[in-house]
């Protein structure tokens, strides 16, 4: 139903990039790309999104492959503050549901 | 200044009670919405108001009743509550359309004993 898939959880170093990828293979061409992320005991937070171009923000970048079927969202330096799960989203109109997400850990 | 705030944060209650959850955001958007977060932390969508108006009611049991008093307002009231019920609930919002970004509140732990 949540039409993404993540890979469960992963781990990365303190101050190394992180690279979490997402596969939505049956996306339409109007369905956004969103990502967010939950912290611990808090409600999800936006990261960023795209629709085809990558974007860059202040908190990560996103990486939209060529066909639109899968995107990375990219971590440029994480710290122990990062870890949290994150969801790709496919956002069409108001529609806005999430899948399981991958859960990041972040070790010293 | 909360852009989204719920009360109560923390709710234990019998079962067969009825109960509320409140939902106010000051951002001026036109979308808000129900989550429910279980045990197993899956987020699954209950419902989508724009402009007052329901546009997403999934499977949840008649039970639950979402009102939108005004586009500021999002309450979720859910009668004969079961053990099942408990989870955490998120309310959000947004602009309307699919590049906006959404906000959410930080959620209500409802337990039902």
């Amino acid at each position: 139903d949540a039409k993404t898939t993540q890979p469960n959880s992963m781990e990365s170093n303190e101050e190394e990039p992180v690279h979490l990828p997402c596969n939505h293979s049956t996306i339409s061409g109007t369905d956004y790309i969103h990502w967010y992320r939950q912290l611990p005991s808090q409600g999800p937070e936006y990261v960023i999104h795209g629709l085809t171009s990558n974007v860059n923000n202040r908190m990560a970048s996103l990486a939209i492959a060529e066909d639109r079927k899968s995107s990375t969202l990219i971590l440029h330096r994480a710290t122990l503050r990062d870890a949290a799960v994150y969801y790709c989203i496919l956002r069409r109109n108001n529609d806005m549901r999430f899948g399981a997400g991958t859960r990041l850990t972040v070790k010293p | 200044d909360t852009a989204v705030s719920q009360t109560p944060k923390y709710l234990v209650t019998q079962m067969g009670n009825d109960k509320s959850i409140k939902c106010e955001q000051n951002l001026g958007h036109d979308t808000m919405y129900w989550y429910k977060q279980d045990s197993k932390k899956f987020l699954k969508i209950m419902f989508s108001y724009n402009n007052k108006e329901l546009i997403i009611n999934e499977t949840v049991p008649n039970r639950f009743s979402p009102k939108s008093p005004d586009k500021a307002h999002l309450n979720l009231h859910i009668n004969s509550l079961e053990l099942g019920d408990s989870a955490v609930y998120f309310c959000a919002s947004s602009q309307r359309g699919q590049i906006a970004e959404a906000f959410f509140g930080q959620g209500t732990r409802l337990t039902v004993v």
